[in-house]
């Protein structure tokens, strides 16, 4: 099961819209309405910021927002402030042989 | 609020066997949540090597099963993870994380295990 792919990297000004893209296959993210997003600064502990595609954890930015189409599952950040540049992974539930798949991760900068 | 915290040895030898505990705190570990272990390789992205619930079922990513093998101390209110045959390549910030659902709700801090000799 190969990892999912994100985009190396993507940029945005203070307050601008930027969408982070997770691409999958069927066996994953098209299958299941399962996919997570994690938001990691280095040194830190990731945090849990999207998860079941596009739920909200208690305590965390509405300015954070999921989706998914097909086989693409879609990270959106709305309001982009400077607290918000750090590295995001996706992650889908794979069924009950490869279980969890990370994606390859995005590093978001502010500008 | 659970808390989770890694603990082992931050060195190893290669062909050795890595061994990590993590600590639950804030909550019991015999509830339905599953307990996993994920790595993050220096500049390199995470991987899920595997989990157990409380009741000892544990489950892995295929790609390490022959050489992970993941338990459960619940007198202690911890689990562990260890990992045979070393290499450079399992070289890597090591955290212990739980879900209830499908999705990593808690994590800990990660702690770095280097294998070198």
């Amino acid at each position: 099961q190969s990892a999912l792919t994100q985009p190396a990297s993507v940029s945005g000004s203070p307050g601008q819209s930027i969408t982070i893209s997770c691409t999958g296959t069927s066996s994953d993210v098209e299958s299941y309405k399962l996919v997570a997003w994690y938001q990691h600064h280095p040194g830190k502990a990731p945090k849990l910021i999207i998860y079941e595609g596009s739920k909200r954890p208690s305590g965390v930015s509405n300015r954070f927002s999921g989706s998914k189409s097909g086989n693409t599952a879609s990270l959106t950040i709305s309001g982009l402030q400077a607290e918000d540049e750090a590295d995001y992974y996706c992650c889908s539930y794979a069924g009950s042989n490869f279980f969890y798949v990370f994606g390859t991760g995005t590093k978001v900068t502010v500008l | 609020q659970v808390e989770l915290q890694e603990s082992g040895p931050g060195l190893v030898k290669p062909s050795g066997t890595l061994s990590l505990t993590c600590d639950v705190s804030g909550g019991s570990i015999n509830t339905n949540s599953w307990w996993s272990w994920v790595r993050q390789p220096p500049g390199k992205g995470l991987e899920w090597i595997g989990e157990i619930h409380h009741v000892g079922t544990a489950n892995y990513n295929p790609s390490l099963r022959s050489r992970v093998t993941i338990s459960v101390d619940e007198s202690k209110n911890q689990f562990s993870l260890n990992l045979n045959s070393v290499t450079a390549a399992d070289t890597a910030v090591y955290y212990c994380a739980s879900h209830s659902g499908y999705s990593f709700a808690h994590w800990g801090q990660g702690t770095l295990v280097t294998v070198s000799s």
